[in-house]
Parts: structure tokens; C-alpha cells; sequence
């Protein structure tokens, strides 16, 4: 059974591009999650989709958006980047049965901004 | 705002003792609890959650949750070389609502 899958896992911007992240979660999983990872903030949420639709967000600013498709397959995508948005990306998908929130992550995107 | 407290460490424990690792939450909301293991380089793998008062076991590992006192730990039990790692307390308040994550505890098993 693949698990969860996020392309591209290494990337390097400028400071003012964009980048979009892709994630494609495991065959059956209807939820997917982003989290952003840094060295000192830890491990922070992003935001969630079901179905399409963003059921929760984080406390990111507006540069920071998403969208789910109809497979379940689920970008990120990060405008005007800053030297603060270097980290570690990670996408996590779950199967969302009521009252579980398991959730298994991928590999990750690592982004790097200069 | 919801925040996650993990002593940061380094935690050392000699190979084939108890591991016992702490974190306390802020929301009295919360409702599922998650025990996370994230080696260098590598993305966090699930290791057990819990939900209810007590203890929750899994092999080698037990986790115990106590909502009255906020706090939940893990205990590893026959530690070793491979169980080195960072390991991660996360909270929910459940259904959509995304996991509030402590920044971990830096875990090494001393041969």
C-alpha cells in the first residue's frame, strides 16, 4: 500500500517567487493536512481539506493557501515567499472516521528560500 | 491558543530501562492525544494515541493520559539503540480540528 506521497521533496526559491507543493495522500483517505515544520516553531498547522473543501486553518497569513481535487490529491501553494518560509512541508492524510484524527505523513517538501 | 509543553532535552536512558517521556497541554477541550517518533532527517511516524483517562498499551510502549491533571506521557519499556529519536506529544480537539504539536523531546538510548 503507497503511503503518502509529496513532490517535489527538495526545492530552492528567491525571495518574492511562488512555489506549490504537491501531495497525493493514501488510496482511501479523504482528508489531507499540511503542516509547516521549522527548527523553532515546531511542527505547525496549516490547514485541512475534505472533500474539497478547507474545513480548518492555522494561523498563516494569506500567502499560505490550498485546495483539495476530486482524487483527494491536495497542493499548497505559497505566494511572495520570505526567508521565514524555509522549512520543512508536510502533508498528512487520514481516513477522518469520527472521533479519530490519525494521520500519517509523507516524506515532506523541503523548501528552501535565499 | 492551544500550546503543547515538552521538555526539549536531551533525554538520556541506558539501553534496557523505562523511557519515560511528559507533555502537558493548555486546552481543557482536548480530546485526542498523540504520541509521535520523528528520526533526524525523517517525518513523524505515529507511535500509539489515546483517548480516555489511563493507561493505553502497545508493546513496548504505554501511553497514560490524565485530563483532570493535563497531561499526558509515554513510557518506553526496554529501551533501546533504535528507540533514539526525536518523539512528538500532539493534541486535538477532534473531528476537523488539526493537531496541536509540542516541539519534542530529544530522546537518546545509551548502549
Amino acid at each position: 500500500k503507497a503511503g503518502v506521497t509529496q513532490t517535489p521533496r527538495y526545492l530552492i526559491k528567491t525571495r518574492g517567487q511562488q512555489v506549490t507543493l504537491s501531495c497525493s495522500p493514501i488510496s482511501g483517505h479523504r482528508s489531507v493536512s499540511w503542516y509547516q515544520q521549522t527548527p523553532g516553531q515546531g511542527l505547525q498547522f496549516l490547514f485541512e481539506y475534505f472533500s474539497e473543501t478547507q474545513r480548518n486553518k492555522g494561523n498563516f497569513p494569506g500567502r499560505f493557501s490550498g485546495r483539495q481535487f476530486s482524487n483527494s490529491r491536495s497542493e499548497m501553494n505559497v505566494s511572495t515567499l520570505e526567508l521565514g518560509d524555509s522549512a520543512l512541508y508536510l502533508c498528512a492524510s487520514s481516513r477522518d472516521v469520527a472521533g479519530a484524527n490519525v494521520l500519517t505523513f509523507g516524506a515532506g517538501s523541503r523548501l528552501t528560500v535565499l | 491558543q492551544k500550546e503543547v509543553e515538552q521538555n526539549s532535552g536531551p533525554l538520556s536512558v541506558p539501553e534496557g530501562a523505562i523511557a519515560s517521556l511528559n507533555c502537558t497541554y493548555s486546552d481543557r477541550g482536548s480530546q485526542s492525544f498523540f504520541w509521535y517518533r520523528q528520526y533526524s532527517g525523517k517525518s513523524p511516524e505515529l507511535i500509539m494515541f489515546i483517548y480516555s483517562n489511563g493507561d493505553k498499551e502497545d508493546g513496548r510502549f504505554t501511553a497514560q493520559l490524565n485530563k483532570a491533571s493535563q497531561y499526558v506521557s509515554l513510557l518506553i519499556r526496554d529501551s533501546q539503540p533504535s528507540d533514539s529519536a526525536t518523539y512528538l506529544c500532539a493534541v486535538s480537539g477532534g473531528g476537523a480540528d488539526g493537531l496541536t504539536f509540542g516541539k519534542g523531546t530529544h530522546l537518546i538510548i545509551q548502549p
